[in-house]
Order: C-alpha cells, then structure tokens, then sequence
C-alpha cells in the first residue's frame, strides 16, 4: 500500500518556466520532509515542515505543508537546468521510519 | 562536519552469496535507519536502530539483518542473495530526537 501519492510522476519543461508538484496521503504525518536525489546517488534533504499551513522558502523552491499534514507541495519559480532531478516526499510519524512518495522525476530543457 | 558515509560504494555479487555493507552515522545521531530502493521507485524502509537497539522492521526476508555497534555504525547484512535484491542501498541517520532524516550516498548492489 502507497501511503504518499506524488504528482506528476515525470515532469519536463522549458528553463524559465514554472512548476508545482504534489504529495498527496489519507495519512496524518507529524512532519514531512522533501528530498532531491541525482541518479546513483542518495537523496539530499532540501526541507522538512513539520506544522500545519507551514509555508518554507530555499531560494526558489516554495514548500507547502497541508493544514491537516495530510498534504504538501512543491513549487518551483524559473526552473533552471541545475533543478533536474528525482524529488521525493517522505513523511514520518514521531521517530518512525520514512514513508516515501513515488517520486517526481523533473527535467528542466535549456 | 562529515555527513553520513557509507562503504562499499559498488559491489558486485553472485547469487546465493552473503554481503555486508557498513554505514557510519553522522557524529552525534544515535539512530541509523536502512532503505533499498529498487530503479525508478522510492526507498523502501528495511530496519531502524536506536541506541543499539531495533526499534522497526520493514517487510523484508529474514535473509536480511542488521547490527548498531556502541559508536553508532551501523552494518546491513544480506544471506542468499538474489537477482531481485540488486539495488542501492541507502542509509540514513537522525539525532533520535528530531524526525529529520539524513542519507549517506548509497551502496549500489548488483546481484548476477
């Protein structure tokens, strides 16, 4: 069983453009946390919210977190190349494990 | 300040042979957690160790184990190995009080 939903499950746009992507569960997490992963190699933490309404700021990069905690989202302003990547939401509940999304895999066209 | 390391970066294996692969903590966590992820999916939670002690387990075979060590390192053994098992392996570790979680860069197993 899926826990996280993410969406769109691949995503390729022109550099400049705008973009969003979603993570979605019927599952209450206590915090959740967003993660950028190049091939072959381990996921990079990018943020976690951990409240409700939680709104995050990295550069470009605009995280959301549900006011249930339910939800979250990702949005990213003028994508540039350097953006390419599989990002991954993964939610966790107090000190148990990660429960990953299905991943967003975005690449960013010069 | 070292992040979370991991070794051997490759490893290439037979079936039906065992591998360890070992995991050092970044200084200060006391909980380390393990994760495969297969191609094109996410990490799947294998086990989590706190203070030497397991505290989850994901649905994995008993042909997988793990160990913490008093200096907070961490080793993921496999038995049997199959075809299906080839995969990265990853490894994350958190202070055991905050939810946040950090990876090491992976060991990626191929099983032929």
């Amino acid at each position: 069983t899926q826990l996280l939903e993410q969406s769109p499950q691949f995503l390729s746009i022109q550099e400049g453009e705008n973009l969003t992507v979603y993570c979605n569960s019927s599952s209450v997490f206590s915090s959740l946390q967003w993660y950028r992963q190049e091939p072959g190699e381990g996921p990079v933490l990018l943020v976690t919210v951990v409240t409700g309404g939680e709104v995050k700021k990295l550069k470009r990069l605009t995280f959301q977190f549900g006011d249930a905690r339910k939800d979250s989202s990702l949005h990213i302003t003028a994508a540039q190349p350097g953006d390419t990547g599989l990002y991954l939401c993964a939610g966790a509940r107090g000190n148990e494990k990660l429960t990953f999304g299905t991943g967003t895999r975005l690449t960013i066209i010069p | 300040d070292a992040g979370v390391t991991q070794s051997p970066t490759h490893l290439i294996k037979t079936r039906g042979q065992h591998v360890t692969l070992r995991c050092s903590p970044i200084s200060g966590h006391k909980s380390v957690s393990w994760y495969q992820q297969v191609l094109g999916q996410g990490p799947q939670f294998i086990f989590q160790y706190y203070e030497k002690e397991e505290r989850g387990r994901g649905n994995f075979p008993d042909r997988f184990s793990a160990r913490q060590f008093p200096n907070y390192s961490s080793e993921l053994n496999v038995n049997a190995l199959l075809l299906g098992d080839s995969a990265l392996y990853l490894c994350a570790s958190r202070t055991g009080t905050q939810e946040t979680q950090y990876f090491g860069p992976g060991t990626r197993l191929l099983v032929l």
